[in-house]
């Protein structure tokens, strides 16, 4: 079992929809969740970290946490072209030793 | 503030070779990681340093790996022999001084290295 588990992709959503991105977890004792954006080419840029359950919402993005069932998403409202890139969860757990472990990634189009 | 850079941004190199790919971190970020990431797999964790020393090594592949962090400034990853299974990107990321369930991590565009 992967530790972070993301559905591939690709997501394809049209302009001005909600987005909605998914990613599970096996550790149970994981203390924080991000999501990091990254374009083609570029680096991965952190956009959203979470560490409570419920929803945290930044402008257009919503981040959500269920710790009980070790699940995290990142809503993004009012898509638009530019938000089309590939997404990263992230988790910081005590298995490891607090590393950062990745999901492999959404990627996401918007189509205009 | 200048960002993590990472150079070269692409080598292409034969099986056997040797590459060195360099990262300098964001100043005053005592924390650098280095990850790696094959095609169509999760970012993978490589190793971590705080300052000058390694701190989790972990991630290395093998030891064809060496990672360096002299003067705790730029670190360099070095590859030698060079296998096919090494190609991919590697990526680097620096953080704040001190660590915990809330780290940060800013991370280089990264190296996409090619063997042959």
């Amino acid at each position: 079992q992967k530790e972070v588990e993301q559905n591939s992709g690709p997501l394809s959503v049209p302009e001005g929809a909600i987005a909605s991105l998914n990613c599970t977890y096996s550790d149970r004792g994981s203390q924080s969740f991000f999501w990091y954006r990254q374009y083609s080419g570029k680096s991965p840029e952190l956009i959203m970290f979470i560490y409570s359950n419920g929803d945290k919402e930044d402008g257009r993005f919503t981040a959500q946490l269920n710790k009980a069932s070790q699940y995290v998403s990142l809503l993004i409202r009012d898509s638009q072209p530019s938000d089309s890139a590939t997404y990263l969860c992230a988790v910081i757990g005590f298995t490891g030793g607090f590393k950062t472990i990745f999901g492999a990634g959404t990627r996401l189009f918007v189509k205009a | 503030e200048a960002g993590v850079t990472q150079f070269p941004s692409h080598s292409v190199i034969e099986k056997g070779q040797t590459v060195t790919l360099r990262c300098d971190p964001i100043s005053g970020h005592d924390n650098l990681y280095w990850y790696r990431r094959v095609m169509g797999k999760e970012i993978k964790f490589l190793l971590h340093f705080v300052k000058e020393s390694k701190q989790d090594e972990s991630g290395m592949p093998n030891n064809r790996f060496l990672a360096e962090r002299t003067g705790g400034t730029y670190s360099t990853l070095k590859v030698q022999p060079a296998e096919l299974e090494d190609s991919g990107v590697y990526f680097c990321a620096s953080s704040r001084p001190g660590r915990g369930t809330n780290e940060k991590l800013f991370f280089g565009s990264g190296t996409q290295l090619s063997v042959l």
